[in-house]
């Protein structure tokens, strides 16, 4: 069975700062897709970035990027100059390939952005 | 990216009563999934609607309590049943495009009372 972890329950960074996000996960798949989300309080999840496993190359959307370590299992995310509307939860969420596309997501990391 | 309505945004009940959530999505989509996210937690898969067949339920989660209707391609709803302040959470319906990328309804946020 798949598993997604997020150890940090709780993380705040200064405007204009750069804050890791940590992930980490376990599979015996050799093909996934892993994503970011954030989910600020107005409740709706938001696509911050997909990594599709076979790739070697960490995605990179503006100012959100990761390092996937696929070996160690390992999907952290960084967001630079970090900005007041990035205070949310993120959630990493891992899914297969094949079938049913099913998500498993970890457990969130608050992450607040100070002024 | 799909654009996708739900309905209501919130609401409270009186427990023993049921509650239908509505899901639109702006285009056709073979699976339509719905999660439970209680509070201060992660996002928990309840179950998968393909439309003409029955949904699919995880482990947990049965059709009596949360019979789930998808009667085309771009609608399904959600029923919780015989509601008590433990099923007090948010829930969520998603559509996935053909890359695996999970597009997410506004939630509806559910108060049992």
């Amino acid at each position: 069975a798949q598993t997604v972890t997020q150890s940090q329950p709780e993380m705040s960074v200064q405007e204009a700062e750069t804050v890791t996000l940590s992930c980490t996960y376990d599979t015996s798949e050799s093909n996934y897709y892993l994503f970011w989300y954030k989910q600020p309080p107005s409740r709706q999840m938001i696509l911050v970035i997909r990594q599709e496993a076979y790739k070697q190359q960490n995605a990179t959307e503006n100012r959100f990027s990761v390092n996937f370590q696929k070996a160690a299992k390992s999907f952290s995310l960084k967001i630079s100059d970090s900005q007041l509307g990035d205070t949310a939860m993120y959630f990493c969420a891992f899914s297969t390939t094949s079938g049913t596309y099913k998500y498993i997501f970890g457990t969130g990391t608050r992450l607040k952005v100070l002024a | 990216s799909a654009v996708i309505s739900q309905k209501p945004s919130r609401d409270i009940c009186q427990r023993g009563t049921s509650l239908t959530i509505q899901c639109q999505v702006d285009s056709q989509v073979t699976m339509m999934f719905w999660y439970r996210q209680q509070p201060g937690q992660s996002l928990t898969l309840i179950a998968t609607a393909n439309q003409g067949s029955e949904a699919t339920y995880e482990s947990g989660f049965v059709i009596d309590k949360f019979p789930i209707s998808r009667p085309n391609l771009t609608f399904s709803t959600l029923t919780v049943s015989n509601m008590s302040p433990e099923d007090s959470s948010i829930y969520l319906c998603s559509v996935e495009d053909d890359a695996g990328r999970a597009f997410f309804g506004q939630g509806t946020r559910l108060t049992v009372v």
